[in-house]
Protein backbone atom coordinates (compact mmCIF):
# COMPACT_ATOMS: atom_id res chain seq x y z
CA UNK A 1 0.00 0.00 0.00
CA UNK A 2 0.99 3.62 -0.44
CA UNK A 3 2.78 5.46 2.34
CA UNK A 4 0.78 8.41 3.37
CA UNK A 5 2.22 11.97 4.42
CA UNK A 6 0.27 14.07 7.05
CA UNK A 7 1.26 17.15 9.12
CA UNK A 8 1.98 16.07 12.67
CA UNK A 9 -0.50 19.20 13.94
CA UNK A 10 -2.62 21.93 13.09
CA UNK A 11 -4.99 24.31 15.10
CA UNK A 12 -8.68 25.32 13.92
CA UNK A 13 -10.96 27.71 15.50
CA UNK A 14 -14.10 26.48 16.56
CA UNK A 15 -17.06 27.29 13.92
CA UNK A 16 -14.69 27.16 11.24
CA UNK A 17 -14.16 24.38 8.77
CA UNK A 18 -11.29 22.23 9.17
CA UNK A 19 -8.95 21.29 6.01
CA UNK A 20 -6.67 18.19 6.52
CA UNK A 21 -4.23 17.67 4.04
CA UNK A 22 -2.66 14.14 3.00
CA UNK A 23 -0.27 13.24 0.63
CA UNK A 24 -0.26 9.90 -1.01
CA UNK A 25 1.98 10.61 -4.13
CA UNK A 26 2.69 6.91 -4.87
CA UNK A 27 -0.87 5.82 -5.24
CA UNK A 28 -2.15 3.23 -7.65
CA UNK A 29 -5.08 3.42 -9.41
CA UNK A 30 -7.21 0.48 -7.01
CA UNK A 31 -6.44 2.11 -3.79
CA UNK A 32 -8.73 3.80 -1.49
CA UNK A 33 -8.14 7.02 0.75
CA UNK A 34 -9.80 6.11 4.23
CA UNK A 35 -9.94 8.57 7.34
CA UNK A 36 -10.12 7.98 10.48
CA UNK A 37 -9.48 9.71 13.59
CA UNK A 38 -9.19 8.66 17.48
CA UNK A 39 -10.08 10.52 20.38
CA UNK A 40 -7.71 9.98 23.32
CA UNK A 41 -8.17 7.04 24.68
CA UNK A 42 -10.38 5.37 22.26
CA UNK A 43 -10.68 3.45 19.23
CA UNK A 44 -10.25 5.11 16.24
CA UNK A 45 -13.35 6.36 14.52
CA UNK A 46 -14.08 5.84 11.10
CA UNK A 47 -15.03 8.84 9.30
CA UNK A 48 -14.87 8.67 4.93
CA UNK A 49 -13.26 6.96 2.19
CA UNK A 50 -13.06 7.88 -1.36
CA UNK A 51 -11.38 6.57 -4.93
CA UNK A 52 -11.54 9.18 -7.24
CA UNK A 53 -14.59 11.18 -6.86
CA UNK A 54 -15.00 13.46 -3.72
CA UNK A 55 -17.07 11.99 -0.83
CA UNK A 56 -19.38 13.74 1.46
CA UNK A 57 -21.23 11.72 4.20
CA UNK A 58 -22.62 13.62 7.38
CA UNK A 59 -19.30 13.63 9.41
CA UNK A 60 -17.30 15.57 6.61
CA UNK A 61 -16.41 15.43 2.84
CA UNK A 62 -13.25 13.73 1.18
CA UNK A 63 -11.10 16.02 -1.63
CA UNK A 64 -9.42 13.75 -4.05
CA UNK A 65 -7.18 15.79 -6.42
CA UNK A 66 -7.79 14.82 -10.06
CA UNK A 67 -4.18 13.00 -10.13
CA UNK A 68 -5.62 11.19 -6.64
CA UNK A 69 -1.35 12.26 -5.87
CA UNK A 70 -3.25 14.10 -2.63
CA UNK A 71 -6.45 14.25 -0.96
CA UNK A 72 -7.89 16.70 1.85
CA UNK A 73 -10.42 15.80 4.57
CA UNK A 74 -13.14 18.59 5.67
CA UNK A 75 -15.02 19.27 8.36
CA UNK A 76 -17.46 21.91 7.76
CA UNK A 77 -17.41 23.22 11.29
CA UNK A 78 -15.23 22.21 13.57
CA UNK A 79 -16.37 21.69 17.36
CA UNK A 80 -14.47 21.33 20.28
CA UNK A 81 -15.42 17.46 20.17
CA UNK A 82 -13.52 17.34 17.12
CA UNK A 83 -9.91 17.20 18.77
CA UNK A 84 -8.36 14.55 17.87
CA UNK A 85 -5.77 12.57 15.81
CA UNK A 86 -6.51 12.34 12.23
CA UNK A 87 -5.04 9.31 9.97
CA UNK A 88 -5.51 9.34 6.49
CA UNK A 89 -4.62 5.86 5.12
CA UNK A 90 -4.34 4.20 1.72
CA UNK A 91 -5.56 0.77 1.23
CA UNK A 92 -5.48 -1.86 -1.40
CA UNK A 93 -8.81 -4.03 -1.72
CA UNK A 94 -8.44 -6.56 1.28
CA UNK A 95 -5.12 -5.34 2.61
CA UNK A 96 -4.66 -4.27 6.27
CA UNK A 97 -5.03 -1.07 7.85
CA UNK A 98 -1.49 0.44 8.42
CA UNK A 99 -1.79 3.46 10.88
CA UNK A 100 0.95 5.78 10.22
CA UNK A 101 1.53 8.87 13.13
CA UNK A 102 -1.70 11.30 11.89
CA UNK A 103 -2.33 15.04 12.07
CA UNK A 104 -3.56 15.86 15.97
CA UNK A 105 -5.85 18.59 15.74
CA UNK A 106 -6.92 20.93 17.89
CA UNK A 107 -10.17 23.04 18.04
CA UNK A 108 -9.77 25.85 19.65
CA UNK A 109 -12.69 27.88 21.65
CA UNK B 1 -24.63 0.18 12.68
CA UNK B 2 -21.10 -1.30 12.40
CA UNK B 3 -20.67 -1.44 16.34
CA UNK B 4 -17.98 -2.65 17.95
CA UNK B 5 -17.68 -3.67 21.37
CA UNK B 6 -14.73 -4.43 23.76
CA UNK B 7 -14.69 -6.59 26.85
CA UNK B 8 -13.89 -5.62 29.57
CA UNK B 9 -12.53 -1.86 28.96
CA UNK B 10 -9.80 -1.99 31.51
CA UNK B 11 -8.27 -4.65 33.03
CA UNK B 12 -5.27 -4.76 35.75
CA UNK B 13 -3.18 -8.15 36.89
CA UNK B 14 -0.51 -9.55 38.10
CA UNK B 15 2.94 -10.46 36.12
CA UNK B 16 2.23 -14.18 35.29
CA UNK B 17 -1.57 -14.38 34.86
CA UNK B 18 -3.23 -14.58 31.13
CA UNK B 19 -5.59 -12.22 30.62
CA UNK B 20 -8.93 -12.39 27.59
CA UNK B 21 -10.06 -9.56 26.02
CA UNK B 22 -13.17 -10.54 23.80
CA UNK B 23 -13.95 -8.10 20.72
CA UNK B 24 -18.22 -8.64 19.12
CA UNK B 25 -19.60 -7.58 16.03
CA UNK B 26 -22.84 -6.32 17.54
CA UNK B 27 -24.80 -5.72 14.06
CA UNK B 28 -23.45 -7.43 11.24
CA UNK B 29 -20.89 -10.51 10.87
CA UNK B 30 -17.20 -10.26 10.31
CA UNK B 31 -15.55 -12.92 8.37
CA UNK B 32 -12.12 -11.13 9.55
CA UNK B 33 -11.31 -9.14 12.40
CA UNK B 34 -7.99 -7.55 13.70
CA UNK B 35 -6.30 -7.10 16.90
CA UNK B 36 -3.87 -3.93 17.30
CA UNK B 37 -1.53 -2.96 19.88
CA UNK B 38 -0.88 1.19 21.09
CA UNK B 39 1.72 2.29 23.50
CA UNK B 40 1.32 5.75 24.94
CA UNK B 41 2.25 8.40 22.29
CA UNK B 42 2.58 6.31 19.03
CA UNK B 43 -0.07 4.86 16.65
CA UNK B 44 -1.56 1.85 16.57
CA UNK B 45 0.11 -1.25 15.41
CA UNK B 46 -1.30 -4.18 13.83
CA UNK B 47 -0.51 -7.60 15.83
CA UNK B 48 -2.87 -10.13 14.06
CA UNK B 49 -5.68 -11.17 11.36
CA UNK B 50 -8.32 -13.18 12.91
CA UNK B 51 -10.23 -15.16 10.15
CA UNK B 52 -13.45 -16.74 11.34
CA UNK B 53 -12.60 -20.62 11.62
CA UNK B 54 -9.11 -20.35 10.28
CA UNK B 55 -5.49 -19.74 12.43
CA UNK B 56 -4.98 -15.93 12.37
CA UNK B 57 -2.00 -14.81 10.50
CA UNK B 58 0.65 -12.89 12.81
CA UNK B 59 2.51 -9.92 12.23
CA UNK B 60 6.26 -10.29 12.44
CA UNK B 61 7.33 -9.90 15.65
CA UNK B 62 4.35 -11.05 17.38
CA UNK B 63 4.46 -13.96 19.28
CA UNK B 64 1.80 -15.94 18.24
CA UNK B 65 2.31 -18.51 21.28
CA UNK B 66 1.95 -15.76 23.91
CA UNK B 67 -0.72 -13.96 22.14
CA UNK B 68 -3.76 -16.19 21.36
CA UNK B 69 -6.50 -15.41 18.92
CA UNK B 70 -9.76 -17.46 18.37
CA UNK B 71 -11.93 -16.42 15.99
CA UNK B 72 -14.77 -18.82 16.79
CA UNK B 73 -17.73 -17.28 15.30
CA UNK B 74 -18.57 -14.47 12.66
CA UNK B 75 -19.29 -11.98 15.66
CA UNK B 76 -16.85 -12.97 17.91
CA UNK B 77 -13.01 -13.04 18.41
CA UNK B 78 -11.18 -13.25 21.19
CA UNK B 79 -7.34 -12.36 22.59
CA UNK B 80 -5.87 -14.29 25.18
CA UNK B 81 -2.23 -12.86 26.63
CA UNK B 82 -0.41 -15.31 28.20
CA UNK B 83 1.59 -15.34 31.06
CA UNK B 84 1.70 -10.96 31.04
CA UNK B 85 4.68 -9.23 32.24
CA UNK B 86 4.68 -5.60 32.57
CA UNK B 87 6.03 -4.95 28.78
CA UNK B 88 2.70 -6.25 27.63
CA UNK B 89 1.19 -2.93 29.63
CA UNK B 90 -0.99 -1.53 26.35
CA UNK B 91 -4.01 -0.22 24.88
CA UNK B 92 -5.10 -3.14 22.49
CA UNK B 93 -7.60 -2.27 20.14
CA UNK B 94 -10.07 -4.61 17.91
CA UNK B 95 -11.70 -3.86 14.41
CA UNK B 96 -13.83 -6.13 12.41
CA UNK B 97 -14.25 -6.01 8.54
CA UNK B 98 -17.98 -6.06 6.97
CA UNK B 99 -18.47 -8.00 4.53
CA UNK B 100 -15.83 -9.68 2.53
CA UNK B 101 -12.32 -8.64 0.46
CA UNK B 102 -12.09 -4.35 0.73
CA UNK B 103 -15.48 -3.47 3.61
CA UNK B 104 -14.89 -0.96 5.85
CA UNK B 105 -13.18 -1.80 9.10
CA UNK B 106 -14.65 -0.70 12.27
CA UNK B 107 -12.94 -0.34 15.99
CA UNK B 108 -13.61 -1.23 18.92
CA UNK B 109 -13.52 1.24 22.06
CA UNK B 110 -10.47 -0.71 23.23
CA UNK B 111 -8.95 -2.45 26.06
CA UNK B 112 -6.45 -0.76 28.69
CA UNK B 113 -3.97 -3.19 30.22
CA UNK B 114 -1.98 -2.86 32.93
CA UNK B 115 0.70 -5.67 34.34
CA UNK B 116 2.04 -5.29 38.10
Amino acid sequence: DAKTTQPPSMDCAEGRAANLPCNHSTISGNEYVYWYRQIHSQGPQYIIHGLKNNETNEMASLIITEDRKSSTLILPHATLRDTAVYYCIVKQGANNLFFGTGTRLTVIP
Amino acid sequence: GAVVSQHPSWVICKSGTSVKIECRSLDFQATTMFWYRQFPKQSLMLMATSNEGSKATYEQGVEKDKFLINHASLTLSTLTVTSAHPEDSSFYICSARVGQGDGTQYFGPGTRLLVL
